[in-house]
């Protein structure tokens, strides 16, 4: 089975530095996606891990932990557009059969 | 580039009728196209994976006779809600991929309520 599990809701101040976790078991993994979603809105790419490690892209940054399942986005120096909905998304699937599972998804309130 | 377009960005119907979604990917030829669907307050779930040219891949409990997709070309697939019910009313976002990268563009979405 496909299970990606991560925090439902999460509030933190403006200016302040959130981590969202992602713990995942899933049957075959090729990479791990972030996205950000506001209300009514589709996703957009925040960042790609395929290796074990830290992935910096200025305020924001992911890891990854492929032996623990294990993946957090760190967001610093919060402002109040960072309020949304974090999604992580697995790519599992055979390189012509990629599909993406997505977690649970995080509400994320940054408050001023 | 990697633009995705869907049509229409909302619908409003009537329960027993169908509605037919459209998406395209704009600048790019896409093997792989996807539906997902996401209720209220809720994350994406995978609906189907379409690959041009061949039936669609659906996940498990997605009723494939009551949701029909379509991929005729490398930068069109249509997804048709038939029968639609309130309980089919949900964002239904689709995503393309070009060729063999391990990525995905998605459109805007499509609100569909059915009264």
């Amino acid at each position: 089975g496909q299970n990606i599990d991560q925090p439902t809701e999460m509030t933190a101040t403006e200016g302040a530095i959130v981590q969202i976790n992602c713990t995942y078991q899933t049957s075959g993994f090729n990479g791990l996606f972030w996205y950000q979603q506001h209300a009514g809105e589709a996703p957009t790419f925040l960042s790609y891990n395929v290796l074990d490690g830290l992935e910096e892209k200025g305020r924001f940054s992911s890891f990854l932990s492929r032996s623990k399942g294990y993946s957090y986005l760190l967001l610093k120096e919060l402002q109040m557009k960072d309020s949304a909905s974090y999604l992580c998304a697995v790519s599992v699937g055979g390189s012509g059969t990629y599909k993406y599972i997505f977690g649970t998804g995080t509400r994320l309130k940054v408050l001023a | 580039g990697a633009v995705v377009s869907q049509h229409p960005s909302w619908v409003i119907c009537k329960s027993g009728t169908s509605v037919k979604i459209e998406c395209r990917s704009l600048d790019f030829q896409a093997t792989t196209m996807f539906w997902y669907r996401q209720f209220p307050k809720q994350s994406l779930m995978l609906m189907a994976t379409s690959n041009e040219g061949s039936k669609a891949t659906y996940e498990q409990g997605v009723e494939k006779d009551k949701f029909l997709i379509n991929h005729a070309s490398l930068t069109l697939s249509t997804l048709t809600v038939t029968s639609a019910h309130p309980e089919d009313s949900s964002f239904y976002i689709c995503s393309a991929r070009p060729g063999l990268a391990d990525t995905q563009y998605f459109g805007p979405g499509t609100r569909l309520t059915v009264l």
